[in-house]
């Protein structure tokens, strides 16, 4: 089975801190993708990345950055985060008829 | 236009009834169409791929494809429960899976 793990379920932080998020895939994928999940809005991809130290910018990636020094590790940074960057925010990696596995999830609350 | 068209719902049907959920598309290009299920809180599961025109079933789960008419459906026989959730459409995108604004199932029992 898949396996896709994220740092963490639930974070709290404050108004201009940066935050790492990381998640980790176990099936040697080499796509992987950041999305953020806000009621009415449905699921925004953020950022992507198809190989090593490769990424490419999503639908909403201001705001954002990621890093991807491993294939099974891929991080989402928030430089400082900001109130409007409370969400839930769920990685997935691809597999190889193009379906994608999610991991649980963090949701991320700034205050 | 939103790609992945979706009836946000809820969608109520009683329990042990067939349960019908409908997504229409507008990239005709897509060769791959999933459908995945999320419980409030929770990231969405895989529950079902279908990648031709026609019926691919597992267990109580029927995916439907129709390309020429650009819409996916997933039928849920026996509903339960345990089946309220909201459903997820997608389909493969340019960069990564274009998902539906989902549709929520309520299975009263």
């Amino acid at each position: 089975d898949v396996k896709v793990t994220q740092s963490s379920r639930y974070l709290v932080k404050r108004t201009g801190e940066k935050v790492f998020l990381e998640c980790v895939q176990d099936m040697d994928h080499e796509n992987m993708f950041w999305y953020r999940q806000d009621p009415g809005l449905g699921l925004r991809l953020i950022y992507f990345s198809y190989d090593v130290k490769m990424k490419e910018k999503g639908d909403i990636p201001e705001g954002y950055s990621v890093s991807r020094e491993k294939k099974e590790r891929f991080s989402l940074i928030l430089e400082s985060a900001s109130t409007n960057q409370t969400s839930m925010y769920l990685c997935a990696s691809r597999g190889v008829h193009y379906e994608q596995y999610f991991g649980p999830g963090t949701r991320l609350t700034v205050t | 236009q939103k790609e992945v068209e979706q009836n946000s719902g809820p969608l109520s049907v009683p329990e042990g009834a067939i349960a019908s959920l409908n997504c229409t598309y507008s990239d005709r290009g897509s060769q791959s169409f999933f459908w995945y299920r999320q419980y409030s809180g929770k990231s969405p599961e895989l529950i079902m791929s279908i990648y031709s025109n026609g019926d691919k079933e597992d267990g109580r789960f029927t995916a439907q494809l129709n390309k020429a008419s650009q819409y996916v459906s997933l039928l849920i026989r026996d509903s339960q429960p345990s089946d309220s959730a909201t459903y997820l459409c997608a389909q493969t995108g340019r960069r990564a899976l274009t998902f539906g604004s989902g549709t929520r199932l309520q299975v009263q029992p």
